[in-house]
């Protein structure tokens, strides 16, 4: 059963325009959600988190909104560029779960495609 | 440099032939973890150590092992591969400090990744 779905394989932006990734999870007890971005042989790296106390949490030009009734979170990139070009995996932990507080369970990712 | 570092990059077997991915961190974390990435699927945990002679399977760890004789290395072993381990793996680690859990991070640190193939 897939916890964490991201249910856009891919997304098409004009460069300067806005990209919203979506990601959906049923785990009510995940209390923290993080995105990573990855490029074409290299390993993820880490974007921007939010903790299930927000709604939002904002980075430069990544903001991330959280949306814990609907089970819902979402990434803006805004104003896109080129060299935003990645797959970027959503990914949530369940803090309160012991020994498994650090697992990461992550979505199956979305390929964004800035177009210059 | 703080760095994940995983070896070989790439590397080409034939089924059963034992081979080791190694992997290390420079950071002093306590938790690492190897996860493989397939078309379609995503990120999937293979196996995870808390600390130094702690490990524990993921969610995929048939045909897998693993060691944690040392807090830097957590290398990944498998001892008859089979064409259904062709995949890319990435090793990553965390540090398990952070206070309160309530304002833990869980950021983990990710390694450039082996693909390995297997014929």
């Amino acid at each position: 059963d897939q916890q964490v779905k991201q249910n856009s394989p891919s997304l098409s932006v004009q460069e300067g325009r806005i990209s919203i990734l979506n990601c959906d999870y049923t785990n009510s007890m995940f209390d923290y959600f993080l995105w990573y971005k990855k490029y074409p042989a290299e390993g993820p790296t880490f974007l921007i988190s939010i903790s299930s106390i927000k709604d939002k949490n904002e980075d430069g030009r990544f903001t991330v909104f959280l949306n814990k009734s609907a089970k819902h979170l979402s990434l803006h990139i805004v104003p896109s560029q080129p060299g935003d070009s990645a797959v970027y995996f959503c990914a949530a932990s369940d803090r309160s779960s012991g020994a498994g507080s650090y697992q990461l369970t992550f979505g199956k990712g979305t390929k964004l495609s800035v177009i210059p | 440099e703080a760095q994940v570092t995983q070896n070989p990059r790439y590397l080409i077997t034939v089924t059963g032939k034992k081979l080791t991915v190694t992997c290390s961190q420079n950071m002093n974390h306590e938790y690492m973890s190897w996860y493989r990435q397939d078309p379609g699927l995503g990120l999937r945990q293979i196996y995870y150590s808390m600390n130094v002679e702690v490990t524990d399977k993921g969610d995929v760890p048939e045909g897998y092992k693993v060691s944690r004789k040392e807090k830097r290395n957590f290398p990944l072993i498998l001892e008859s591969p089979s064409p259904n381990q062709t995949s890319l793996y990435f090793c990553a680690s965390s540090p398990l400090a952070g206070g309160r859990r309530q304002i833990r991070s869980n950021e983990q640190f990710f390694g450039p990744g082996t693909r390995l193939t297997v014929l």
